[in-house]
């Protein structure tokens, strides 16, 4: 089954622990991106990569990082983590094949609580 | 930068009824507008999706229209049904950086 996959589904953690949110797709995908949902605010971009070893800032990249070894894994790094950025997350992915981005696909979401 | 605002936050609309959920963006050189829809505990998926080189696209009871001169796009939903309950989202492609640009959502409530 054609899926985007992220682990862990929740996560409660404290200030300043360090976190991965791993995020794998079975598409073959080149295109895979995060974003952030906050209540009233929608779904925020915060890194995207267009392929292996090809990342880029979003809107909101503070206290993020990413990383693109493989085609089919985007995980996202909290390195320490702080309560603004509580949230639900999600990864998602998309073809490209010549052209932009059309159809994302996402995954089932992450909800982190930083305490 | 591009600005997407969606109205309205919230729509609450009887069985059978129609409904509709609009979007305004502010850069004119966006050509790519797809809508989500959200339901409870999921992701995000595609519902439908128009491109500037059109103003209208249907697909069974969903349908979409484009304004380009007004910088507007509604997506309209007829014949209502409980499962379309959800929280639905525009979205409008950046073209600088194939980025999507997300308006906040409207959360539709089926009344039966």
């Amino acid at each position: 089954e054609a899926q985007v996959t992220q682990n862990p589904r929740y996560l409660i953690t404290v200030t300043g622990k360090k976190l991965t949110v791993t995020c794998s797709q079975n598409m073959n995908h080149e295109y895979m991106s995060w974003y952030r949902q906050d209540p009233g605010l929608g779904l925020r971009q915060i890194y995207y990569s267009m392929n292996v070893e090809v990342t880029d800032k979003g809107d909101v990249p503070e206290g993020y990082k990413v990383s693109r070894k493989e085609k089919r894994n985007f995980p996202l790094i909290l390195e320490s983590p702080s309560p603004n950025q509580t949230s639900l997350y999600f990864c998602a992915s998309s073809i490209i094949a010549g052209g932009p981005p059309d159809t994302q696909y996402f995954g089932p979401g992450t909800r982190l609580t930083v305490l | 930068g591009e600005n997407v605002e969606q109205h309205p936050s919230t729509l609450s609309v009887q069985e059978g009824d129609s409904a509709v959920i609009k979007c305004t963006y502010s850069d004119s050189a966006s050509n790519y507008f797809p809508w989500y829809k959200q339901e409870l505990g999921k992701g995000p998926q595609l519902i439908i999706d128009i491109r500037s080189n059109v103003g209208e696209k249907k697909d069974q009871r969903i349908a979409v229209t484009l304004n380009k001169t007004a910088k507007h796009f509604s997506l309209h939903i007829t014949e209502t049904q409980p499962e379309d309950s959800a929280v639905y989202f525009c979205a409008v492609l950046r073209d600088s950086n194939y980025q999507l640009i997300w308006g906040a959502g409207t959360k539709l409530i089926i009344k039966p």
